[in-house]
């Protein structure tokens, strides 16, 4: 199983904003080990949207952002859209499995 | 433009074997660490395995080591993922993943190709 936790959904209106959360431990984001996001249509490419804890690839709106704390992350959506319905998953490697891990993933809706 | 697409996948029995292939398009392949990630249905996303630029470091998940083999043709721009002793918990849509330098390291995968479907079933 994930050893990175991610809320299972989180929903919000058009315009609004939303968090995701990503909790770790000791041995992944607790560490020296950057957190990195990415978003995932059902049947397509998963897309890199943050690496680094913060930085944004070309071609990425500002409208997502991140950030790390302690052994936790969050991904930020601002001004939501209805294109940004997808699936997002956080990701890190973990020096106890000597494995790069991801997050268990949130479902977000647009309402 | 980068672009990653994988081959290969299929039904396979319990026991049996399967290669997938990925080829790359868009940037100096060789230049460039490659992983393999799947997802099983309904599943979240699991790094398989990694390989580095030069193809000499190969790296694997505990559900993958003895079993899986990763490796690449750099001439021919491809990775492969060799697959054996397949189990039913390794249905899942297996992607192509690029990194951001030659070598595994904790980093990121900038582009995904768009996975291909492994069916493990009698």
């Amino acid at each position: 199983q994930s050893v990175l936790t991610q809320p299972p959904s989180v929903s919000g209106a058009p315009g609004q904003r939303v968090t995701i959360s990503c909790t770790g431990g000791s041995s992944n984001i607790g560490t020296v080990y950057d957190v990195h996001w990415y978003q995932h249509l059902p049947g397509t490419a998963p897309k890199l949207l943050i690496y680094g804890n913060s930085n944004r690839p070309s071609g990425v709106p500002d409208r997502f952002s991140g950030s790390k704390s302690g052994a936790s992350a969050s991904l930020a959506i601002t001004g939501l859209q209805a294109e940004d319905e997808a699936d997002y998953y956080c990701q890190s490697y973990d020096s106890s499995l000597s494995a790069y891990v991801f997050g268990t993933g949130t479902k977000v809706t647009v309402l | 433009e980068v672009e990653l697409m994988e081959s290969g996948g299929g039904l396979v029995q319990p026991g049996g074997s399967l290669r997938l292939s990925c080829v790359a398009s868009g940037f100096p392949f060789s230049s460039y660490a490659m992983t393999w990630v799947r997802q099983a249905p309904g599943k979240g996303l699991e790094w398989v395995s990694g390989i580095s630029g030069s193809g000499i470091g190969t790296y694997y998940a505990d559900s993958a080591k003895g079993r899986f083999s990763i490796s690449r043709d750099n001439s021919k721009k491809t990775l492969y993922l060799q697959m054996n002793s397949l189990r039913l918990e390794d249905a899942a849509v297996y992607y192509c993943a690029k990194g951001p330098r030659a070598i595994v390291a904790a980093e990121h995968f900038d582009y995904w190709g768009p996975g291909t479907l492994v069916v493990v079933s009698s």
